[in-house]
C-alpha cells in the first residue's frame, strides 16, 4: 500500500481482555516498529524488527505484550490480560532499513481505551 | 544505550517570533538525528535529519537543525514561526546500523496569532 497501515483505528475493550493489534508496513520495507504514546509521555519504544534478526524487544513494559512479524511484512502486537495503564494509542512505523537514516514512516495508530 | 532528552516540554510563542527547540542525546559513537512533527489529528512525519556531511540541516517549512557533535546537541531552529506550525515535535537518534531509533519525550509548540 502507499503507507502504513493499522487496524483497528481505534478499540475499546475490558479490562483482562486480550487484544491485537495490526500492522502492516509499507511494501519492501525491512524495518518495523511499535511505539506507544500516551499522554504526557512520549513516544515510548516496543519493539523492532529487521528483517530475519531476532527482534528487539527491549521496551515491552510486561510479559503481557508480545508480537510477530509473519513473511516479513504484517506484524500483530498482542496485550494479553489488558490493563487500564495499557490504554494509549499504538504506532507502527516502517522504514526501508538497515540503514538508520532511512525515514521512519507512521501508521496512523490504534488507539486503546482499557475499560 | 542511547537516550534523548528534550528539556522543554511545553513553548508558546507568538507569531513571527524565532524558535529553538533543545535536543540532547547521549550516546559516544556515530548517531543518525532526526526531528519528527506531529500537527494536531494527523500521524507523525519527518521534519528532517542528519546523517553525515554539512552539520546544518535544512528541512520542510522553513525549519532547520545544527548537529553540534562537542555538545552531543540537534537544536531544532525556525527564524520566524506561524500559527500553522502548532504542532509537537519529537527529536530521535538512531546510533547506526541495526539500531533501534529512540525518541525524545517531545516537545509541544504553541503559536499565538
Amino acid at each position: 500500500g502507499a503507507g502504513v497501515s493499522q487496524s483497528p483505528s481505534n478499540k475499546v475493550t475490558e479490562k483482562g481482555k486480550d487484544v491485537e493489534l495490526r500492522c502492516d508496513p509499507i511494501s519492501g520495507h525491512t524495518a518495523l516498529y511499535w511505539y506507544r504514546q500516551s499522554l504526557g509521555q512520549g513516544l515510548e519504544f516496543l519493539i523492532y524488527f529487521q528483517g530475519n534478526s531476532a527482534p528487539d524487544k527491549s521496551g515491552l513494559p510486561s510479559d503481557r505484550f508480545s508480537a510477530e512479524r509473519t513473511g516479513g511484512s504484517v506484524s500483530t502486537l498482542t496485550i494479553q490480560r489488558t490493563q487500564q495503564e495499557d490504554s494509549a494509542v499504538y504506532l507502527c512505523a516502517s522504514s526501508l532499513g538497515p540503514q538508520g537514516a532511512n525515514t521512519i514512516y507512521f501508521g496512523e495508530g490504534s488507539w486503546l481505551t482499557v475499560v | 544505550a542511547q537516550s534523548v532528552s528534550q528539556h522543554n516540554h511545553h513553548v508558546i510563542l507568538s507569531e513571527a517570533a524565532s524558535l529553538e527547540l533543545g535536543c540532547n542525546y547521549s550516546y559516544g559513537g556515530t548517531v543518525n538525528l532526526f526531528w519528527y512533527v506531529q500537527y494536531p489529528g494527523q500521524h507523525l512525519q519527518l521534519l528532517l535529519k542528519y546523517f553525515s556531511g554539512d552539520p546544518l540541516v535544512k528541512g520542510i517549512k522553513g525549519f532547520e537543525a545544527e548537529f553540534i557533535k562537542s555538545k552531543f546537541s540537534f537544536n531544532l531552529r525556525k527564524p520566524s514561526v506561524q500559527w500553522s506550525d502548532t504542532a509537537e515535535y519529537f527529536c530521535a537518534v538512531n546510533a547506526g546500523g541495526y539500531q533501534k531509533v529512540t525518541f525524545g519525550t517531545g516537545t509541544k509548540l504553541q503559536v499565538i496569532p
